[in-house]
């Protein structure tokens, strides 16, 4: 029993190129969320899924795209990334807990 | 958008000394969950409260729900070094979409 994952761990991206987190679970849990956090921060909620085929806007969705094609799986995908979206990016899902994943480092240059 | 105020920002206490930190919503709460985050990891859950007045015990640590379930608070006793970390809460407002408080940032000198 895994947990939660995310690939990679860390990334570089320059301006304006795409790349997609990966967050999987293997709890079978049906809610996913996707958050970043930045330094001297609190973390803000950009999308979640309430289940397999759904997702929704949370705080801060702008610039940022999901999908939850399978139970296990919700992707984040950023289409051109800014300097602004440099952060730390959490995957967590939950049952009674959110259960978090050990984040992805991005730094947009 | 909804908001959750957390204070302090920093607290540093001698090992020994009590610490608390605490999360005030200006909207009546669903529930509220209590994590922890220790430098360069990731937030792990410590409790979740539910009720208007509750009160949970974990060892030294003690959390409380206000009776107008609009504020919480974490408190820990005689602190240890192993305590060092940022202890963020979580609240809900219509079940399973959070907001996180800014965190406590909690340094203990040994």
């Amino acid at each position: 029993n895994a947990g939660v994952t995310q690939t990679p761990k860390f990334r570089v991206l320059k301006t304006g190129q795409s790349m997609t987190l990966l967050c999987a679970q293997d709890m079978n849990h049906e809610y996913m969320y996707w958050y970043r956090q930045d330094p001297g921060m609190g973390l803000r909620l950009i999308h979640y899924s309430v289940g397999e085929g759904t997702t929704a806007k949370g705080e801060v969705p702008d610039g940022y795209n999901v999908s939850r094609l399978k139970k296990q799986n919700f992707l984040l995908g950023l289409e051109s990334a800014a300097p602004s979206q440099t952060s730390v990016y959490f995957c967590a899902s939950l049952t009674d807990t959110q259960y978090f994943g050990p984040g992805t480092r991005l730094t947009v240059l | 958008g909804q908001q959750v105020m957390q204070i302090p920002q920093y607290q540093h206490v001698q090992e020994g000394e009590d610490f608390t930190t605490y999360c005030n919503s200006s909207t009546t709460l669903s529930n509220i969950q209590w994590y922890k985050q220790r430098p360069g990891g990731h937030p792990v859950f410590l409790i979740q409260l539910v009720k208007s007045g509750e009160v949970k015990k974990q060892k030294r640590l003690t959390f409380q729900f206000g009776e107008a379930k609009k504020n919480s608070s974490l408190h820990i006793t005689a602190t240890q070094t192993t305590d060092v970390g940022t202890y963020f809460c979580a609240v809900t407002y219509n079940f399973n979409k959070f907001y996180f408080g800014s965190g406590t940032k909690l340094n203990v000198k040994p």
